[in-house]
């Protein structure tokens, strides 16, 4: 069984357009993240989730709107996607925060 | 700045060589992760540290508080260890946040 896994793992999608992409843990964990990773695969944390509730929330344009409807899923939807808005985005989760982090394989967005 | 520094970037080894790749932090820590990213793309975290060394395998993490460094050694290298591995810390006053270095890109060479 998977422990954290993300879809789709890849999306190719016109400028404009809106999109989700979903994640799902099944390792009991009660942190969950959301990470960039750009061109030059440098990772960066957007979002931070405890028990559903918002922890941390970067510096992220409005159109990035996470939504965790239980602490084992965290879902990520963006409005209006733009250029840069390409990138991989990782999902991940571990215990209380501090501890291991577990990643999703990652999805592949490209916007056109 | 980046207050996560890794050196080198690139590595190019043989298989059988010792590797050590180093992470340096300009910033007080609670933790800090060596995360390994395969060719296709999926991540694992190897080690976390808050002090001292710990080992797995052929895999050696070390850390230094005082001096804000960490290095990753590999043992007996061989080409299934060729993968991006990445240092990352939790900056003490962050919470959970993971800063991240800029990874180093490890290739094993037969």
């Amino acid at each position: 069984d998977t422990a954290v896994s993300q879809t789709p793992k890849y999306l190719v999608t016109q400028m404009g357009n809106d999109k989700s992409i979903k994640c799902e843990q099944n390792l009991g964990h009660d942190t969950m993240y959301w990470y960039k990773q750009d061109s030059k695969k440098f990772l960066k944390i957007m979002f931070s989730y405890n028990n559903k509730e918002l922890i941390i929330n970067e510096t992220v344009p409005n159109r990035f709107s996470p939504k965790s409807p239980d602490k084992a899923h965290l879902n990520l939807h963006i409005n209006s996607l733009e250029l840069g808005d390409s990138a991989v985005y990782f999902c991940a989760s571990s215990l209380s925060g501090a501890g291991h982090p577990f990643f999703g394989s990652g999805t592949q967005l490209s916007v056109l | 700045k980046n207050e996560v520094e890794q050196s080198p970037q690139n590595l190019t080894a043989q298989e059988g060589e010792f590797i050590t790749i180093n992470c340096s932090y300009s910033v007080g820590i609670s933790a800090l992760h060596w995360l390994q990213q395969h060719p296709g793309g999926g991540i694992v975290s190897l080690f976390m540290l808050s002090s001292g060394k710990k080992k797995h395998g052929r895999l050696i993490a070390t850390i230094n508080i005082q001096e804000k460094h960490s290095s990753l050694h590999i043992t007996a290298s061989h080409p299934r260890d060729s993968a991006v591995y990445i240092c990352a810390v939790i900056i003490e006053t962050s919470g959970s946040r993971l800063t991240f270095g800029e990874g180093t890109q490890l290739t094993v060479n037969p």
